[in-house]
């Protein structure tokens, strides 16, 4: 099993503030990394799927920007509100599955507070 | 509207007995997941199906099984050899247009099964 890691763990930010945060794995086979937002009491939903070195992708006050050679991708999240509370998971395919998104391995996540 | 359901929300057992997991999806979507959340840890996946009558182990398969005689149908059973079966249990689906192209996923509800 693939080791991929998110940091930090948890945060805690005013509303206003902008952050940001890290999903960190291997770079070697790399084929693409998904980003997921699960809302407490929600179901989990796709913000990103990148694919390659130096995408940048944005939704709304989110973005997030990807190095496969080094085997990061940062998700930044611009005057945050109350609403962006929630945990951030990253995803990739093992490059045993062939590039597909049957075997998705996931980080543990950022949990996101943002305080009013 | 197109979505996941999952049944029931909260599900609860006695130590011993097999239980089943209901997914439905109506999105029209090929591949199907099931995946496993503990405390603590990121989701692991425990079966997955390319297409009907078709699946696999993910990392996790011991004590479970599934079956997926419908396309939107993909339910998973809980038996009594899982060791320990009290998880938070989600269930996902994607397309399959092009191999070795990774489409987001989307996820249902969830199950929270408590085994007693």
């Amino acid at each position: 099993i693939l080791n991929v890691e998110q940091s930090p763990q948890s945060l805690h930010v005013q509303e206003g503030d902008s952050t940001n945060f890290t999903c960190s794995f291997p770079s070697s086979n790399f084929y693409a990394l998904h980003w997921y937002r699960w809302e407490t009491a929600k179901s989990p939903e796709a913000l990103f799927v990148m694919t390659l070195n130096g995408d940048e992708k944005k939704k709304g006050r989110i973005s997030a920007t990807l190095n496969t050679k080094e085997g990061y991708s940062y998700l930044y999240i611009k005057g945050s509100q109350p609403e962006d509370s929630a945990t951030y998971l990253c995803a990739f395919p093992p490059s045993e599955s062939g590039g597909s998104n049957y075997k998705l391995t996931f980080g543990k996540g950022t949990l996101l507070t943002v305080n009013p | 509207d197109g979505g996941i359901t999952q049944s029931p929300k909260y599900l609860f057992r006695k130590e011993g007995q097999n239980v089943t997991l209901s997914c439905e999806q109506n999105l029209n979507h090929d591949a199907m997941y099931w995946y496993r959340q503990d405390p603590g840890q990121g989701l692991r996946l425990i079966y997955y199906s390319q297409i009907v009558n078709d699946f696999q182990k993910g990392d996790i398969a011991e004590g479970y099984s599934v079956s997926r005689e419908k396309k939107e149908s993909f339910p998973l059973t809980v038996t009594s050899a899982q060791k320990n079966p009290t998880a938070f249990y989600l269930c996902a689906s994607s397309p399959f247009l092009i191999r070795d192209v990774s489409y987001e996923q989307y996820f249902g509800p969830g199950t929270r099964l408590t085994v007693t």
